[in-house]
């Protein structure tokens, strides 16, 4: 079975700060996807990044960027330079395509941001 | 760019009745999957439909049935509902799942059960 951990539960941060989300992952398969969404207060699931096992480079897309580590088991999700719009609930997310698998994702907790002005 | 449409968006039933939430896909996307999300919670898989079978099930209750029908539409049909039933339905959908294909949601519908 699969398992996602997310520790923090909520993060506050004062705009412009630098903000890190962890996320731990647990699986047996070696072929697997991992992505972060984010839901904002209006609730829609918003995509932000998918990653497959075979690719730990890392991901800088704008303010946003991804370390993934194969090693620990780890995708984490840096905001740069926080804004207010950032505030959110992000979640981390696995799927693993082996067996009979059809793509189902599976959830980390959640870790709630809230950035200051 | 099309994108996964659910309805209705809103829904208030009360307790002990029934409810059903419809989703549409994207053109031409092969699987369609329903996700039950409860206030303060991660999103939970129900079930999934790969070419309009039932391909696989999470922990829904045996009050719930879905279907998939030959447009590719998708229903979830929810009998003798429960305060506890009150949650954000999402639907999603995606093409190649096999390669891990991302997964585009809904706007989800807003179930609350009085």
């Amino acid at each position: 079975a699969q398992k996602v951990t997310q520790a923090q539960t909520e993060i506050s941060v004062v705009e412009k700060e630098d903000v890190t989300l962890d996320c731990v992952y647990e699986t047996r398969d070696t072929t697997y996807y991992l992505f972060w969404y984010k839901q904002p207060p209006s609730g829609e699931l918003v995509f932000l990044i998918r990653r497959n096992s075979f690719d730990e480079q890392n991901e800088i897309s704008g303010r946003y960027s991804w370390n993934f580590q194969k090693s620990t088991s780890s995708f984490n999700f840096t905001i740069t330079a926080s804004q207010v719009v950032d505030s959110a609930v992000y979640f981390c997310a696995l799927i693993v395509t082996g067996g009979t698998s059809y793509g189902k994702l599976t959830f980390g907790q959640g870790t709630i941001l809230t950035v200051h002005p | 760019a099309a994108g996964v449409i659910q309805s209705p968006r809103h829904l208030i039933k009360e307790k002990r009745e029934t409810a059903t939430l419809k989703c549409y896909p994207i053109p031409r996307h092969d699987t369609v999957y329903w996700y039950q999300q409860g206030p303060g919670q991660d999103p939970q898989f129900l079930i999934s439909f790969y070419e309009k079978m039932q391909s696989d099930k999470g922990s829904i209750p045996d009050r719930f049935s879905a279907q998939q029908f030959s447009d590719y539409h998708s229903e979830l049909n929810m009998s003798s509902l429960e305060l506890g039933d009150s949650a954000l339905y999402f639907c999603a959908s995606s093409l190649s799942f096999r390669t891990g294909g991302e997964q585009f949601f809904g706007p989800g519908t807003r179930l609350t059960v009085l």
